[in-house]
This record gives structure tokens, sequence and C-alpha cells, in this order.
């Protein structure tokens, strides 16, 4: 089956503006995680969403949101772009149970955003 | 707070060498730990965990709850082994995965 999917792979931006990414997860998982890859910070959580409700949040300003559809695909929005917002962002999805449960958490290629 | 350590940002061995890429972490209570890889230009994906106690492509890594210690090990390198290494650790909600900054790999002939 399909693996997950984001969209854009991608894209530009400018400093002041806002972006939203988007990921498809692999079919039946109900569980999408978020994760911002810098080379400088490495891999950090930004928040996990089940069922439509956000479950879990990392450590990130405001600036950063995301949401849940009803089929499981999930976007971030990241708004008033900074430089440093520069990075790799990557989703996940499992079945729903979570690392704890024996559940295998797939990642996504990732959108590779660069603020400038 | 939990935290995952991998103190070598680079490791360089020999082809037929022993590997072990080392990480720390730092939990309150059972931790669930795990090892990811990304090869050059593929995604990010699981490589083993912990409760499985499995071995994949002949690495092994074996918990020391004494010394907060999850170690990656294979006694055989071989140049496909080149990649970067995450060791991650799963929040008690089972809801987040809590990252080391990553040990990469380069196995050379």
């Amino acid at each position: 089956k399909a693996g997950v999917t984001q969209t854009p792979r991608y894209l530009i931006k400018t400093r002041g503006q806002q972006v939203t990414l988007s990921c498809s997860p692999i079919s039946g998982h109900r569980s999408v995680s978020w994760y911002q890859q810098t080379p400088g910070q490495g891999l950090q959580f930004l928040f996990e969403y089940f069922s439509e409700t956000q479950r879990n949040k990392g450590n990130f300003p405001g600036r950063f949101s995301g949401r849940q559809f009803s089929n499981s695909r999930s976007e971030m929005n990241v708004s008033t772009l900074e430089l440093g917002d520069s990075a790799l962002y990557l989703c996940a999805s499992s079945p729903g149970g979570g690392a704890l449960s024996g559940n295998t958490i797939y990642f996504g290629e990732g959108s590779w955003l660069t603020v400038v | 707070a939990q935290r995952v350590t991998q103190p070598e940002k680079l490791l360089s061995v020999f082809k037929g060498a022993p590997v072990e890429l080392k990480c720390n972490y730092s939990y309150s209570g059972s931790p669930e730990l795990f090892w990811y890889v990304q090869y050059s230009r593929q995604r990010l994906q699981l490589l083993l965990r912990h409760i499985s106690r499995e071995s994949i492509k002949g690495f092994t890594a074996d918990l020391n709850k004494g010394e907060t210690s999850f170690h990656l090990k294979k006694p055989f390198a071989q140049e496909e082994d080149s990649a970067m290494y995450y060791c991650a650790l799963s929040n008690q909600a089972g809801t987040a995965l809590i990252f080391g900054k990553g040990t990469t790999l380069s196995v050379s002939s």
C-alpha cells in the first residue's frame, strides 16, 4: 500500500508569509504526527493528532498549528514565517495506538521549506 | 526530563569492522526505545525496537537500564550500512518520539 505522502515536497516562502503543508497517512492509520528536522536541532516533535483531536504538542510557538480531517489527512500551518523556520517537515503515521502498543510509526519523505 | 543523547556525530569504520553506535537516555519509568535509519535520499525508517529483541540487517541493540543505554551494534559492517542513525524514545503516552541528534555511519572499503 502507498506510504505516507507529503505535499508539497519543496517550497520557498518569504519571511512574514504563512505556509500550509499537507500529509496523507497510510490507509487505515488514524494517528498523524509532525516533526521538524534541522541540522542544528535534529528531529523535534511538533504535534500529534488522532481522530481529529490533538493528543500531544511539542515545545513550539503558537505560530505552528495543525489539524486533522475526518479521513485522517492532516495539515500543518506556520504563520508569520521566520528565517529559522527553514527546515524539513516530516509527517508520520501509525495505526493509532502509538509507539507503546507495538505500532510502527512510518515517516513521509518530508516537505523542504526554505524561508528567505 | 526525557532526553536522548547520541554522543558521536560521525562514526567512520572499515568494511568488516565491528560497529557500535552509542545512545543514552534519560527517562523516568520504563522506556520504549527505537533505532531509526535514514539512507541517502530515502525516508526515515524503523530499524528495530527494544521490545521485539530482534536482529535486523545484522544489527542488535540491548537496553541497559542500569547504564540507561541502548547502543546499536553490528559485528561486521557493510558499505550499505552507511547512513544516518537515530536513537529515539517514546513519550509516556506513546504519542511522540524524542530523537537524539543522530550519528552518521560511514563504512568504507
